[in-house]
């Protein structure tokens, strides 16, 4: 069954330190998203992309969050510098059309914990 | 603006038990809803997909319901297992940007 692979698993930063997350979504998936999701609460949006372009990113703290899709297929999300608010899992999702009636395929995520 | 609440936030059950969670939502105007697993730690696994057109999805010992006018979605579950124990989310996708709006989730834990 095809996934949307994300890497690291896990990733533990100092606060101030730049880092960085990974995902390849499902083949020939256009439409990828980025969510959040602090411990207890339900996942939020931070971007979107369709092919290569930002669609949505106003949930996305852009004095230290950034997002690139360069080619249309996988993804990095970066933050630069880490806070110890931004403690929390890292999702990544994609969907086959848009909008995305036939729903979202998610990621195993990156846990983040910042110290 | 879409807000998703789930009910009830744990539960706590013996094996064998049938059980139901519940989702609302406070803009009917959806195009579907989805209900995920999440095992600690780990991603969201769907589970069942109900576009708006619909009433209801099974697969295996799970069924949802979905009464759009209401802004009501259930998830039942048959003959609970110790392996069902999980976070379950609902999501509706809905708005003018099909935006995708969670609910907090509900804690599942099935006892032996």
């Amino acid at each position: 069954e095809a996934e949307v692979a994300q890497s690291p698993r896990y990733k533990i930063t100092e606060k101030s330190q730049a880092v960085a997350f990974w995902c390849d979504p499902i083949s020939g998936h256009a439409t990828l998203y980025w969510y959040r999701q602090i411990l207890g609460q339900g996942p939020e949006l931070l971007v979107q992309f369709q092919d290569e372009s930002v669609v949505d990113d106003s949930q996305l703290p852009k004095d230290r969050f950034s997002a690139e899709r360069l080619k249309g297929v996988d993804s990095t999300l970066k933050i630069q510098p880490a806070e110890l608010g931004d403690s929390a899992m890292y999702l990544c999702a994609s969907s086959s059309d848009f909008p995305p009636y036939y729903g979202y395929t998610f990621g195993s995520g990156t846990r983040l914990t910042v110290v | 603006k879409q807000e998703v609440t789930q009910i009830p936030a744990a539960l706590s059950v013996p094996e064998g038990e049938n059980l139901v969670l519940n989702c609302s939502f406070t803009d009917s105007a959806i195009y579907n809803l989805q209900w995920f697993r999440q095992d600690p730690g780990k991603g969201l696994t769907s589970l069942l997909l109900i576009q708006s057109s619909q009433r209801e999805q099974t697969s295996g010992r799970l069924n949802a319901s979905l009464d759009k006018s209401s802004g009501r979605s259930t998830l039942y579950i048959a003959a609970s297992q110790p392996g069902d124990s999980a976070t379950y989310l609902c999501a509706v996708l809905g708005g003018s940007n099909y935006k995708l709006t969670f609910g907090k989730g509900t804690l599942l834990t099935v006892n032996p």
